[in-house]
């Protein structure tokens, strides 16, 4: 597609509900990173792929946290017991190659937790 | 670790004037990028202007300026000729240049500064 797509764009979850959010890359761009966003803060790391191998998971907050991308394409990021620490922004980001340096965001998916 | 600071959480200014964004940073690195990103209420990124740690020349774009200190670890964005579309949160961001071993050119992000243009 002609950007990086993210859906939901809002979800509402119960403390204790398992989410999964969805990442649709550029097609053809090989490296994709999810961020967390708390409200009022910068984005921070959560996992990076490189096509469907997940490099580097050293920014999930917890084995609650789990993302995978089978086909090196489409990312899921999955919560597992949601959390009121958890509501966030989940931004996606994609670029062609992993020395490449034009990252294009998505919009995210805000998460509340309730 | 790299940590990237903005110690600004809020800057205004008048439409047709000027405004710089501070933005200070740490690493041990001496290759690196450096970034500055909008971020509009529909919470997309958008790159506004980048600079490479090698090149002592500051990034300009349009209206857009960057004062890079090197030494001083300081990455400031000077807007000129604010507009009211400028409005946004915006975010000093730094990579590891090397994005192979274990930095994958993940992206640090400072906390932010919610910039508002008044007419």
């Amino acid at each position: 597609g002609a950007g990086v797509s993210q859906s939901p764009r809002y979800k509402v979850a119960k403390r204790g509900q398992d989410v999964a959010l969805r990442c649709d890359p550029i097609s053809g761009h090989v490296s994709l990173f999810w961020y967390q966003q708390a409200l009022g803060q910068g984005p921070e790391f959560l996992t990076y792929f490189q096509n469907e191998a997940q490099l580097d998971k050293s920014g999930l907050p917890s084995d609650r946290f789990f993302a995978e991308r089978p086909e090196g394409s489409v990312s899921t990021l999955k919560i597992q017991r949601t959390q009121q620490e958890d509501s966030a922004v989940y931004l996606c980001a994609s670029s062609p190659g992993h020395r490449d340096i034009g990252y294009t965001f998505g919009s995210g998916t805000r998460l509340t937790v309730v | 670790a790299q940590t990237v600071t903005q110690s600004q959480p809020e800057m205004s200014v008048q439409e047709a004037e000027t405004v710089t964004l501070s933005c200070t940073y740490d690493t041990s690195e001496s290759d690196y990028y450096l970034f500055w990103y909008k971020q509009p209420p529909s919470r997309q990124m958008i790159l506004v202007i980048r600079q490479e740690a090698y090149k002592q020349q500051n990034a300009t774009e349009n209206r857009f300026s960057v004062n890079f200190q090197k030494a001083a670890k300081s990455f400031s964005l000077k807007i000129s000729d604010s507009q009211l579309g400028d409005a946004a949160m915006y975010f000093c961001a730094y990579r590891y240049r090397n994005a192979g071993g274990t930095s994958y050119g993940k992206l640090t992000f400072g906390q932010g500064t919610i910039l508002t243009v008044h007419p």
